[in-house]
């Protein structure tokens, strides 16, 4: 199964752009990258999801480089709302199952 | 379209009791899959269903059961609670099972063992 790596936390401010990078360097050919943000006592909401290079959407961006042992999850003019936790998930295939391996992913505090 | 949907919300529950949690997936979805999180071990993987059928199980022990009915709901059964299985219970749907598949989440119970 793919393991990832994320930041633990990360601050920003208000307004600011927030970029969020996952390692997974063992990712298989055929899976994608999907990240989830989590707020307390809530199941985990989808966010965005890529194979390659770019990815946008009407809350975020993502970008894969073309080696694809990595991702950055950005976040345009983020506002306090966007505290939360952000996982990055990479889909795994253990012979004909599919299984979510969810990291301990990044706590987003969001500051005024 | 709804949601996925997890019943109950909150669970009290005493040592050594059962308990039975409940999951709706969205309308159409037939690949339901159900998560523990708990602070020190964070989101992990108990088992999928797939018409009808468990495709996956994670690393518990068999106190942890499920199973899927013919309209794709899925029901979770734990046996001789323990203090440690006080935990937020996820329950996921997708349409099928390929990588690029999305799993929805539900909103999730929250079960104390007293």
């Amino acid at each position: 199964l793919a393991k990832t790596t994320q930041p633990i936390s990360m601050d920003s401010y208000e307004g600011q752009e927030v970029n969020i990078t996952c390692s997974h360097n063992n990712i298989a050919t055929n899976d994608y990258i999907t990240w989830y943000q989590q707020f307390p006592s809530q199941g985990p909401r989808f966010i965005i999801q890529g194979y390659k290079t770019k990815v946008t959407n009407e809350v975020a961006s993502l970008f894969i480089p073309a080696d694809r042992k990595s991702s950055t999850l950005s976040l345009p003019r983020v506002s306090l709302s966007d505290t939360a936790v952000y996982y990055c998930l990479v889909g795994a295939r253990s012979g004909s199952a599919r299984q979510l391996t969810f990291g301990s992913g990044t706590q987003l505090t969001v500051l005024p | 379209k709804a949601g996925v949907t997890q019943t109950p919300r909150y669970l009290i529950k005493t040592r050594g009791q059962q308990v039975t949690l409940s999951c709706s997936p969205i309308s159409g979805h037939r690949s339901v899959s159900w998560y523990q999180q708990t602070p020190g071990q964070g989101l992990q993987f108990l088992f999928e269903y797939f018409s009808e059928t468990q495709r996956n199980k994670g690393n518990f022990p068999g106190r942890f059961s499920g199973r899927q009915f013919s309209n794709s709901r899925s029901e979770m059964n734990v046996s001789t609670l323990e203090l440690g299985d006080s935990a937020l219970y996820l329950c996921a749907s997708s349409s099928n099972r390929d990588s690029r598949t999305i799993q929805y989440f539900g909103a999730g119970t929250r079960l104390s063992v007293l």
